[in-house]
């Protein structure tokens, strides 16, 4: 398997854009997490899917942020519009049920994210 | 919801010497505690796992200790070498109903100076 893969890899945008990212997690696992990494708040939880129903959003920062997963492989992570705090590094993970694994989190390498 | 302090936030050792990394957890329903590391500009790694029917555990040069009474557990790696270097995260786990919530750390940054 290729392992989690995100795109784009970086982004750099104006304020008020749209910005879309994308994220394919490894076939098979069945939870899947969008975190948001910045010097000042580290390794933040924003939303995470299980069986591609949203069971957490309380990390969302605001109305500006939504996620969907309309299927098991595929996971999208929008800002609109975009503002120049939400400049970070969003990291997609996935992983199996930990009745069925370690519980370990596999992460894709993450979508650099610059608003201007 | 679960709250995850870290410390120290920076670590500086000499090569050979041990690193130890502390954190503490507020949920006491938390069960399952990674540890993750991260190389500058990759993405995070699992390195090591404790469960909490477990006190320890180690795998090689690293090893971590987990005391659920007074909800903290440690990163102890012996025999630092420069590819230690990197920001080391620690992590909570806890099945609340069916569904998990992993949450970090702030993290430790650690350099190794040879």
């Amino acid at each position: 398997d290729a392992g989690v893969i995100q795109s784009p890899r970086h982004e750099v945008t104006e304020m008020g854009q749209e910005v879309t990212l994308r994220c394919k997690p490894i076939s098979g696992h069945d939870y899947l997490f969008w975190y948001r990494q910045t010097m000042m708040r580290g390794l933040e939880l924003l939303i995470y899917f299980n069986n591609n129903v949203p069971i957490d959003d309380s990390g969302m920062p605001e109305d500006r942020f939504s996620a969907k997963m309309p299927n098991a492989s595929f996971s999208t992570l929008k800002i609109q519009p975009s503002e120049p705090r939400d400049s970070a590094v969003y990291f997609c993970a996935s992983s199996l049920s930990r009745s069925l694994n370690t519980g370990e989190l596999f992460f894709g390498e993450g979508s650099r994210l610059t608003v201007l | 919801g679960e709250n995850v302090e870290q410390h120290p936030s920076t670590l500086s050792v000499q090569e050979g010497d041990s690193a130890v990394i502390k954190c503490t957890y507020s949920d006491s329903a938390s069960n399952y505690f990674p540890w993750y590391k991260q190389e500058l500009g990759k993405r995070p790694q699992l390195i090591i796992d404790i469960r909490s029917n477990v006190g320890e555990k180690k795998d090689q040069r690293i090893a971590v200790t987990l005391n659920k009474t007074a909800k903290h557990f440690s990163l102890h790696i012996t025999e630092t070498q420069p590819e230690d270097s990197a920001v080391y995260f620690c992590a909570a786990s806890g099945r609340k109903t069916s569904y998990d919530k992993v949450i970090f750390g702030p993290g430790t940054s650690l350099s190794v100076i040879p």
